[in-house]
């Protein structure tokens, strides 16, 4: 089973800052990477498929990159309505099933 | 609007059934593959269960294989997760989330999740 690791666990950041969030597969998972933003109370929302493309609707100050087992989410300058959990998911390896992270919390400083 | 509305949750003993629903409106729903995806409190995400557009590709998570069935009406625009044999470790926040994924032979591959519907609770205790 592939297994994903989010770091750093909780990220304190200011509005307006620049938040970089990592995502790591323990095996090669190619470009079939997916983010995920959740909010308290709410379901989560698509950030971003296929490792960099962004979700219809996505503002374009969030970016994801990389490939193979390396993985950013960047936002460029958080707003008051970014602070929340993100998730990344792998679905390149199935069955027994893809495998989300553990979430990054990113937080008001 | 894509919506997704889940419904059935509720408490039930270990080693009982229940029944969940999702339906769909705001897409052609028989267009995509469908996942259900639980959160237990305060924890992370799960995939549970994948269906292909027409219901010939089904997939489960190993933590429920053989306990639950996925399956789908595309004249009723519905989901359904039938569970049995409940366990407490089943205890979550059951959602329903259109699916990129594909079937291949009787085999679902789901791919990412979107959108997903707010949730059903599921409490499994004695």
């Amino acid at each position: 089973e592939i297994v994903m690791t989010q770091s750093p666990a909780t990220l304190s950041v200011s509005p307006g800052e620049r938040a970089t969030l990592s995502c790591r597969a323990s095996q090669s998972v190619s470009s079939n990477l997916a983010w995920y933003q959740q909010k308290p109370g709410q379901a989560p929302r698509l950030l971003i498929y296929g490792a960099s493309t962004r979700a219809t609707g996505i503002p374009a100050r969030f970016s994801g990159s990389g490939s193979g087992t390396e993985f950013t989410l960047t936002i460029s300058s958080l707003q008051s309505e970014d602070f929340a959990v993100y998730y990344c998911q792998q679905y390149n390896n199935w069955p027994p099933g893809g495998t989300f992270g553990q979430g990054t919390k990113v937080e008001i400083k | 609007e894509v919506q997704l509305v889940e419904s059935g949750g509720g408490v039930v003993r270990p080693g009982g059934s229940l029944r969940l629903s999702c339906a769909a409106s705001g897409f052609t729903f028989d267009d995509y593959g469908m996942s259900w995806v639980r959160q237990a409190p305060g924890k992370g995400l799960e995939w549970v269960s994948g269906i292909n557009w027409n219901g010939g590709s089904t997939g489960y998570a190993d933590s429920v294989k053989g306990r639950f069935t996925i399956s789908r009406d595309n004249a009723k625009n519905s989901l359904y997760l039938q569970m049995n044999s409940l366990r407490a470790e089943d205890t979550a926040l059951y959602h329903c989330a259109r699916d990129h994924g594909y079937g291949s032979g009787s085999y679902y591959t789901p791919n990412w999740f979107d959108p997903w519907g707010q949730g059903t609770l599921v409490t499994v205790s004695s």
